[in-house]
C-alpha cells in the first residue's frame, strides 16, 4: 500500500464548477498535510497547508482533513482554466526532519 | 529575484559519465532538498541537509553523492549515469515545514 494515495485521473471538471480532490494517507504519525500545484513542465508550487481536522479555506480553494479517517481533501471553487494542473498531496510526520511523503498526483482539466 | 535556483537546467549526457547539479537557495532557509521526479511524474525524497548537517538519506544509491559548502547551497553529484537516472530533480528549501522548489533539472541519459 502506498503511503499516500491519490486518484491520477484526470478530472474534468466545466469552467465555473467545483472541482473536488481526495487524498488518503496511511501513517497515523502524519501531523502536516499539503496540496501543491504543478502545471506541466514547472515545479511544485504550494497552495495550501493544513494541521488541524476541519476546513480551511483560501480564496477559491477550501482544504479539508479528517484525521480519523486518515484524508484530505482539496476544494476549487469556480474552476478556471488555469486551474488545469497536477495536484499533489503531500504529508509530513512531526519527527520527519520535514520529509514530505508525496502522492502521484490527480491531473485537473478544466474546461471552457 | 530567484529564490531556488538550479543550473543547469538541462542534462544531456552518455551513460557512465560523472555530473554535478546545483542549487542555491536566497530565502535564508536553514533546510534543503533534493528530490527526483520520475518519467511518471511520482516525487521522492533523496537528501535532505539543514545548516549543512545531513538529515535525510533515503534509500538511494550510492553513486548520489550530496554537499552543502554552507547552508545556502546543495549540490548534488552522481557518478556512473545510468539510463535509469533519466529524471527530472528537484531541489528545495524550508522556512518550518512549508517548502519552495527550484524550477528542476532535466537530465536525460543517452
Amino acid at each position: 500500500q502506498k503511503e499516500v494515495e491519490q486518484n491520477s485521473g484526470p478530472l474534468s471538471v466545466p469552467e465555473g464548477a467545483i472541482a473536488s480532490l481526495n487524498c488518503t494517507y496511511s501513517d497515523r504519525g502524519s501531523q502536516s498535510f499539503f496540496w501543491y500545484r504543478q502545471y506541466s513542465g514547472k515545479s511544485p508550487e504550494l497552495i495550501m497547508f493544513i494541521y488541524s481536522n476541519g476546513d480551511k479555506e483560501d480564496g477559491r480553494f477550501t482544504a479539508q482533513l479528517n484525521k480519523a479517517s486518515q484524508y484530505v481533501s482539496l476544494l476549487i471553487r469556480d474552476s478556471q482554466p488555469s486551474d488545469s494542473a497536477t495536484y499533489l498531496c503531500a504529508v509530513v510526520r512531526t519527527d520527519s526532519w520535514g520529509k514530505l511523503q508525496f502522492g502521484a498526483g490527480t491531473q485537473v482539466v478544466v474546461t471552457p | 529575484d530567484t529564490a531556488v535556483s538550479q543550473t543547469p537546467k538541462y542534462l544531456v549526457t552518455q551513460m557512465g559519465n560523472d555530473k554535478s547539479i546545483k542549487c542555491e537557495q536566497n530565502l535564508g532557509h536553514d533546510t534543503m532538498y533534493w528530490y527526483k521526479q520520475d518519467s511518471k511524474k511520482f516525487l521522492k525524497i533523496m537528501f535532505s541537509y539543514n545548516n549543512k548537517e545531513l538529515i535525510i538519506n533515503e534509500t538511494v544509491p550510492n553513486r548520489f553523492s550530496p554537499k552543502s559548502p554552507d547552508k545556502a547551497h546543495l549540490n548534488l553529484h552522481i557518478n556512473s549515469l545510468e539510463l535509469g537516472d533519466s529524471a527530472v530533480y528537484f531541489c528545495a528549501s524550508s522556512h518550518a515545514e512549508t517548502q519552495y522548489f527550484g524550477p528542476g533539472t532535466r537530465l536525460l541519459v543517452l
